[in-house]
């Protein structure tokens, strides 16, 4: 059983403050993601990694940056929090899809999300 | 560029009732989809995917390549299908690009 856990449920930060987000996978998966999830908006990529130290940015990288100095983790950053920060962020693991086989070789695995509000 | 567009943000539907969430897609090449389902209070889970031809919880999805779209199915739908609905389409094995979510709503 996949299992993707993130650091907190929920979390309060002032603007300005730096901002940690964790995500842990137990699945030895090489490929990771960061989405955030917004009404309206569905899920949207701010970053991905293929692998460790390796990183891709999203569809809105703007005012996060990533760090993965370990396979299984992934962390998001805000450098200095702000108000239209707030939103749910979602963590997602994938193994190495060019591998092929099995029925979840290219499925996501999403952890329980991070309800941030930035005040 | 990849595109996943879902028409609806809300469906009602009575308990019993058929009901079909739409969503079409813009690619180039050959597209792998699926669905995602959220719950209340859950995390976000995988439904179905378009390679599986599966049937899921009752639902299904055709792929239909011709009209660049992948709508899921289900002919009587139950209060706990309420939920979030996200289709998706896997961008060359890379990251996955989702629709805004349709929200179903099942009325009993």
């Amino acid at each position: 059983d996949v299992k993707v856990t993130q650091s907190s449920r929920y979390l309060v930060k002032r603007t300005g403050e730096k901002v940690f987000l964790e995500c842990v996978q137990d699945m030895d998966h090489e490929n990771m993601f960061w989405y955030r999830q917004d009404p309206g908006l569905g899920l949207r990529l701010i970053y991905f990694s293929y692998d460790v130290k390796m990183k891709e940015k999203g569809d809105i990288p703007e005012g996060y940056s990533v760090s993965r100095e370990k396979k299984e983790r992934f962390s998001l950053i805000l450098e200095s929090a702000s108000t239209n920060q707030t939103s749910m962020y979602l963590c997602a693991s994938r193994g190495d899809t060019s591998l092929g086989g099995g029925p979840s070789y290219n499925e996501q695995f999403f952890g329980p999300g991070t309800r941030l509000t930035v005040l | 560029a990849q595109r996943v567009t879902q028409p609806e943000k809300l469906l009602s539907v009575f308990k019993g009732a058929p009901v079909e969430l739409k969503c079409n897609y813009s690619y180039s090449g050959s597209p792998e989809l699926f669905w995602y389902v959220q719950y209340s209070r859950q995390r976000l889970q995988l439904l179905l995917r378009h390679i599986s031809r599966e049937s899921i919880k009752g639902f299904t999805a055709d792929l239909n390549k011709g009209e660049t779209s992948f709508h899921l199915k289900k002919p009587f739908a139950q209060e706990e299908d309420s939920a979030m609905y996200y289709c998706a389409l896997d961008n060359y094995g890379q990251n996955f690009v989702f629709g805004p979510g349709t929200r179903l709503s099942v009325l009993p």
